[in-house]
């Protein structure tokens, strides 16, 4: 049981805006940032997402983040085959002292 | 280019110990808090623990699951973190990903560079 939520599968076609849901609590989301990742099959984890909305270099702008009192969004606009992936959400919690993971979202692009 | 290349995992036994190794480049990785995370099989993500830079304190914190049989370390001298793993429980059975913290003044989930990871399998 992953202390973040989010939705087990999410999908849509070529084109189309998809958005992945992350929930949590006041020590986690509701006072730190958030931050997202995209995990391809077969290889690691890459930072999509940092301190709730910013994008690292190379990031296409396709990819936005949100985050709203304990809640926050992944989005993902102009979806495209290679956006097929596991995408967490993560964030520091304060009463566990240490970061938590959201169970992840498996992406697939019909 | 930041390079991190984790090495020793393996089959090991219930009980049993085993060191993993994450060798750095491509950064002044002196400066660096660094972090462990790891990947059961066809399961989600979960932070193991980090340690911070000697210029930081090098003070090390750990997941519950964790804490009382891994040990983080580092060389400075080597570039190089480790992860002493003992007492390995089948539940330990996970990839294991080193990756650069970008933890400091405020407490992060931020790991912007990642090895290609190191499997570990605790089977009897």
């Amino acid at each position: 049981q992953s202390v973040l939520t989010q939705p087990p599968s999410a999908s849509g076609t070529p084109g189309q805006r998809v958005t992945i849901s992350c929930s949590g609590s006041s020590s986690n989301i509701g006072s730190n940032y958030v931050y997202w990742y995209q995990q391809l099959p077969g290889t690691a984890p890459k930072l999509l997402i940092y301190s709730n909305n910013l994008r690292p270099s190379g990031v296409p702008d396709r990819f936005s983040g949100s985050k709203s009192g304990t809640s926050a969004s992944l989005a993902i606009s102009g979806l495209r085959s290679e956006d097929e992936a596991d995408y967490y959400c993560a964030a520091w919690d304060d009463s566990l002292s240490g970061p938590v993971f959201g169970g992840g979202t498996k992406l697939t692009v019909l | 280019e930041v390079q991190l290349v984790e090495s020793g995992g393996g089959l090991i036994k219930p009980g049993g110990s085993l060191r993993l190794s994450c060798a750095a480049s491509g950064f002044i990785f002196t400066n660096a808090w660094m972090t462990w995370v790891r990947q059961a099989p066809g399961k989600g993500l979960e932070w193991v623990g980090r340690i911070k830079s000697k210029s930081d304190g090098g003070t090390r914190d750990y997941a519950a699951p964790v804490k009382g049989r891994f040990t983080i370390s580092r060389d400075d001298s080597k570039n190089t973190l480790y992860l002493q793993m003992n007492s390995l429980k089948t539940e330990d059975t996970a990839v294991y990903y080193c990756t650069t913290d970008n933890s400091g003044v405020i407490n992060r989930a931020e790991w912007d560079h990642w090895g290609q990871g190191t499997l570990v399998t605790v089977s009897s």
